[in-house]
């Protein structure tokens, strides 16, 4: 398995201001993916962060708002820009593991979350 | 990725089977049923995925249909440490699978004593 930590766990901030939340993976991994799950929703994924490369963001999310850093196989972050009291939810990574076998597949580990608001 | 559609809330007693069903009518053929559980406040968890065939693990069962357009998950003896949002998810498998994960708004399971 992989163990996932994020950094900070929670944080109240102002609106107008950014926040870069980290994310470890105790093992290197393939697959980065940064997710926001807003108050009694479902997780929404934002993005897919790539090592060596631009982060692959999904309809709705956009790298100015939401830029992402993944320099290494076991490290991510991801930035909420110009905040707003919009974007306050809980940002969660996770990581995927190769499992090989008869149904070969790719097991997804979530952090523990980070929990932001925005005044 | 297919859709999938699930009841938004089941209970089930303490002891008993929680069978959680979960419907992916537009599912195409190379891709995998996948079920994950987030406990409050807890990432989610992975619990079990499958193609076409039963599966079982130390967690779950998950029965898929024959025409793979519906499949159930089965808790076999539910405890209160099972209440939980459970995620029934379509998507790729395999080398060609992106390996992300969109999920539904999934069933609440409420195991009562």
């Amino acid at each position: 398995s992989a163990v996932i930590s994020q950094k900070p766990s929670r944080d109240i901030c102002q609106r107008g201001t950014s926040l870069t939340i980290q994310c470890q993976v105790d093992s290197q991994v393939t697959m980065m993916f940064w997710y926001r799950q807003q108050p009694g929703q479902s997780l929404t994924l934002i993005a897919t962060a790539n090592q060596g490369s631009e982060a692959t963001y999904e309809s709705g999310f956009v790298i100015d708002k939401f830029p992402i850093s993944r320099p290494n196989l076991t490290f991510s972050t991801l930035t909420v820009s110009n905040m707003s009291p919009e974007d306050s939810s809980i940002y969660l990574c996770s990581a995927g593991l190769r499992r090989e076998g008869p149904l070969s597949y790719n097991e997804q580990f979530f952090g523990p979350g980070t929990r932001l608001t925005v005044l | 990725d297919a859709k999938t559609t699930q009841p938004p809330s089941m209970d089930c007693a303490e002891g008993r089977a929680a069978n959680l069903p979960c419907n992916h009518s537009t599912i195409s053929g190379n891709e995998y049923v996948y079920w994950y559980r987030q406990i409050h406040s807890q990432g989610p968890q992975y619990i079990i995925h499958g193609l076409k065939n039963n599966e079982t693990n130390e967690m779950a069962s998950l029965i898929i249909t024959e025409d793979r357009k519906s499949s159930t998950l089965i808790l076999p003896h539910a405890t209160l440490r099972d209440t939980a949002v459970y995620y029934c998810i379509v998507r790729v498998g395999g080398p060609s699978g992106t390996g992300k994960l969109i999920f539904g708004q999934g069933t609440t399971l409420q195991v009562k004593p």
